[in-house]
């Protein structure tokens, strides 16, 4: 299996830009999937494949790729977008999946 | 509406059993492969396993390979995860997720609403 790794923390000013990113030698072959994590709550999917929203998702949430990293950058940042992050994708095999470790957003 | 249910969690000893079950309503449940997730509280989550449809394609990660084993039963538009030799460190809340696929993307659509398993003596 792989891993996938992710900061740990990163914050952002209200209405501003941040960038998550998820390091992974999978993500060269298989796309990653991001979801949004508040706390009690069951994980929601915001983002997949190469730059793919679901129903509902704001557009200020965006996906992006660059060799073996991916990316969700969240433009304007506001303060309901404070929650946990996580990517997944398939691990070297395949067969199987793996999450990152999470990346704690914090809208300042 | 797109709905997955669970049912099943609680307090168990270690070394012992529990079943996990998670009902689907509002698709064709027989279409999509679903998949177990857990998450220890204050941790990151945590793919377990998943299983196709039409039930033969099942795989495990390997933290619970030969002690979990996912199940589902089509006519009732369940999934399941049985859990033997639970240990302190399965204490998670438990997830399960349909799986969907597209443009060679897979991800997780769709979530129950955890179940709480606790291991402790």
């Amino acid at each position: 299996s792989s891993e996938l790794t992710q900061d740990p923390a990163v914050s952002v000013a209200l209405g501003q830009t941040v960038k998550i990113t998820c390091q992974g030698h999978s993500l060269r072959s298989y796309f990653a999937s991001w979801y949004q994590q508040k706390p009690g709550q069951a994980p929601v999917l915001v983002m997949y494949g190469k730059n793919i929203r679901p129903s509902g998702i704001p557009d200020r949430f965006s996906g992006s790729y660059s060799g073996n990293t991916a990316s969700l950058t969240i433009t304007g940042a506001q303060a309901e977008d404070e929650a946990d992050y996580y990517c997944n994708s398939r691990d070297s095999t395949g067969d199987l999946f793996v999450f990152g470790g999470a990346t704690k957003v914090t809208v300042l | 509406q797109v709905q997955l249910v669970q049912s099943g969690g609680g307090l168990v000893k270690p070394g012992g059993s529990l079943r996990l079950s998670c009902e689907a309503s509002g698709f064709s449940f027989s279409d999509y492969y679903m998949s177990w997730i857990r998450q220890v509280p204050g941790k990151g989550l945590e793919w377990l396993s998943y299983i196709s449809g039409s039930n033969n394609n099942i795989f495990y990660a390997d933290s619970v390979k030969g002690r979990f084993t996912i199940s589902r039963d089509n006519a009732k538009n369940s999934v399941f995860l049985h859990m033997n030799s639970l240990r302190v460190d399965d204490t998670a809340v438990y997830y399960c997720a349909r799986e969907y696929e597209n443009t060679s993307s897979w991800f997780f659509d769709y979530w129950g609403q955890g179940n709480l398993v606790t291991v402790s003596s």
